[in-house]
């Protein structure tokens, strides 16, 4: 299985500051057919995870542009600019380039 | 809006199947594909197997052959079964829209305990 490997774990952050967060691969994600199939998650406390990134970059409906995601090959990036109370919870990222599809380990995102 | 429902028991007992029912409403399950995503208590997930629009199945080789995802086009719901249960597969269970998973469930909390 690919292992995806974030970091860092836990993330103090200031309300207003900016956050990044790092997602490498045990192998390339991009696929035969060309595409990038890496994608970020939020779950925030007590709810189910949201898609906030799809394929590296692009921001899912209602996604604020505060979110940006960028990267390839094994190494992506989530960043979130001007924090909000609501961005804090748990982040994950997703591979589904390769079978079986495997998240990361994910990352705390919480208050300094 | 999609919307979707897990439903089951939140207590298994060690050997036996644990049984989950995902109701969809807003969009039909004969488009698109349908998941099972688990999350473990200290907070790793674990993708567990999709149902296509078409009824064809994939599943996670790490379950081996412990697990079944079925429908009902019907009553536009997909079922989870997973057999032989142990401690270790106690977890929230989400079904999810795939792919990616756009949208989720609220969870079910399913704990193996005698």
């Amino acid at each position: 299985d690919v292992v995806m490997t974030q970091t860092p774990v836990s993330l103090p952050v200031s309300l207003g500051g900016q956050a990044s967060i790092s997602c490498r691969s045990s192998q390339s994600l991009v696929h035969s057919n060309g595409n990038t199939y890496l994608h970020w998650y939020l779950q925030k406390p007590g709810q189910s995870p949201q898609l906030l990134i799809y394929r590296v970059s692009n921001r899912f409906s209602g996604v604020p542009d505060r979110f940006s995601g960028s990267g390839s090959g094994t190494d992506f990036t989530l960043k979130i600019s001007r924090v909000e109370p609501e961005d804090l919870g748990d982040y994950y990222c997703l591979q589904s380039t390769h079978f079986p599809r495997t998240f990361g380990g994910g990352t705390k995102l919480e208050l300094k | 809006e999609v919307q979707l429902q897990e439903s089951g028991p939140g207590l298994v007992k060690p050997s036996q199947s644990l049984s989950l029912t995902c109701s969809v409403t807003g969009y039909s399950i004969t488009s698109n594909y349908w998941g099972w995503i688990r999350k473990f208590p200290g907070n790793k997930m674990e993708w567990m197997g999709y149902i296509s629009y078409s009824g064809s199945t994939s599943y996670n080789p790490s379950l081996k052959s412990r697990i079944s995802i079925t429908r009902d086009t019907s009553k536009n719901q997909f079922f989870l079964q997973l057999n032989s249960v142990t401690t270790e597969d106690t977890a929230t269970y989400y079904c999810a829209r795939e792919a990616p998973a756009d949208y989720w469930g609220q969870g079910v909390m399913v704990t193996v305990s005698s």
